[in-house]
């Protein structure tokens, strides 16, 4: 079946314009992560949904950042008035549910602010 | 102090080596260990998952928990250029909802 896909692939956008990157996770799977990748910093935890639970957003850097879940499926993470330190990869996994299930990555959104 | 800790390397080896990957962290909670394998411009993919201590084989992969020294390890035997890659190593806690803590990464490189 269909892995998780995200749109844009790359993304340049200038300093201080807004950008929103898009998720589709696997079909079925309740759980959503976002994470921020920079070079030599590994994976950094951003937001998690899970079903209609609130979010977990204890790792959104800023109020600049938000995120939202529709119908339990697409997600779409909004970065406002971006900055320079905010380029990186911004990767979505998806996984069955709360516990200790596999993640399973799409290929992730390279985000450049000039 | 970071919870996982892991060297980004990049480590060079030949091919057909054995490679020895590791982590440390710092809470005693995690009990789910796994080893995630990506390449570059791709998302990372499960290579190994253990959970709590001991050793998991697959293939010329093993992976070791030592939760007494709070060190986990990733071997691969007979390495390939095909396993050059960057390694993330990571882990959960059921007292931490499950919530996974990753590693930097280790790129690696194997010669032909």
């Amino acid at each position: 079946g269909a892995g998780v896909s995200q749109s844009p692939s790359n993304k340049v956008t200038e300093k201080g314009k807004d950008v929103e990157l898009r998720c589709d996770p696997i079909s079925g799977h309740t759980a959503l992560y976002w994470y921020r990748q920079s070079l030599g910093q590994g994976l950094e935890f951003l937001i998690y949904f899970q079903g209609n639970s609130a979010p977990d957003k204890s790792g959104l850097p800023s109020d600049r950042f938000s995120a939202e879940r529709t119908g339990g499926s697409v997600s779409t993470l909004t970065i406002q008035r971006t900055q320079q330190e905010d380029s990186a990869v911004y990767l979505c996994a998806s996984s069955l549910g709360t516990g200790p299930y596999e993640q399973y990555f799409g290929p992730g959104t390279r985000l450049t602010v000039t | 102090q970071k919870e996982v800790e892991q060297d980004p390397g990049p480590l060079s080896v030949p091919e057909g080596a054995i490679v020895s990957l590791n982590c440390t962290y710092s809470n005693s909670a995690f009990q789910y260990f796994m080893w995630y394998r990506q390449y570059s411009r791709k998302g990372p993919e499960l290579l190994m998952y253990t959970y709590s201590s001991g050793n998991k084989e697959d293939g010329r992969f093993t992976a070791q928990v030592d939760k007494s020294s709070k060190y986990i390890s990733l071997f691969i035997r007979d390495s390939q250029p095909s396993d050059s890659a960057t390694y993330l190593c990571a882990m959960s806690a059921e007292t931490g909802g499950f919530k996974t803590i990753f590693g930097a990464g280790t790129r690696l490189f194997v010669k032909a």
